[in-house]
């Protein structure tokens, strides 16, 4: 069966520090694509970077970059110089070829003043 | 642009009745929609899969007769709760797929809070 973990419920971070959080997931599949949402407050899900499996290259978009493990099956999202605006819950999201997501349990991220 | 919309963002209805919550992509024609419910505290549980001019594929343990969904067009899906009862309280959210997209993005709305009483 295919399965993403979260094994990190919250974490929590000092305002301009970095922060790892971690993922994992279970598949058979060679082509498939991975993603973290974030969920503030207000639950709108916001798309927080992609990465496509075939591509070695980690996937960055500012101050997001992912370390993504494709024979371990790890795909951890590094936050950097975190902002009070970080702070919400964060969700890994795998989703193959018959693209329907499959979500992990979320890591609530804290960001300390 | 890629803009999901719900009606209502909030709903409180009576222990019986139905309820009907709308999903919009308001500048993209999504050929397919997706409905999830997300529990307090919780990941975002996929109900159904809609297909414009279709019928919807539910996910195991998901009462398609209780949890109607329709998607009439390119544009709009809807999901009606039939005889809510309180158990049924939950936070909706419907996203829609960009077919157009080699990427195949899904695009998630606000959510709907829906409170059965």
């Amino acid at each position: 069966a295919q399965t993403v973990t979260q094994s990190q419920p919250e974490m929590s971070v000092q305002e301009a520090e970095t922060v790892t959080l971690s993922c994992t997931y279970d598949t058979s599949e060679s082509d498939y694509y991975l993603f973290w949402y974030k969920q503030p407050p207000s639950r709108q899900m916001i798309l927080v970077i992609r990465q496509e499996a075939y591509k070695q290259q980690n996937a960055t978009e500012n101050r997001f970059s992912v370390n993504f493990q494709k024979a371990a099956k790890s795909f951890s999202l590094k936050i950097s110089d975190s902002q009070l605006g970080d702070a919400a819950m964060y969700f890994c999201a795998y989703r193959p070829g018959t693209y329907k997501y499959i979500f992990g349990t979320g890591t609530r991220l804290k960001v300390l003043a | 642009g890629a803009v999901v919309s719900q009606h209502p963002s909030r709903v409180i209805c009576k222990s019986g009745t139905s309820v009907k919550i709308e999903c919009r992509s308001l500048d993209f024609q999504a050929t397919t929609m997706f409905w999830y419910r997300q529990f307090p505290k919780k990941s975002l549980m996929l109900m159904a899969t809609s297909n414009e001019g279709s019928k919807a594929t539910y996910e195991q343990g998901v009462e398609k007769d209780k949890f109607l969904i329709n998607h009439a067009s390119l544009t709009l899906s809807t999901l009606t709760v039939t005889s809510a009862h309180p158990e049924d309280s939950s936070f909706y959210i419907c996203s829609a797929r960009d077919g157009t997209k080699g990427l195949y993005e899904q695009y998630f709305g606000p959510g709907t809070r829906l409170t059965v009483t």
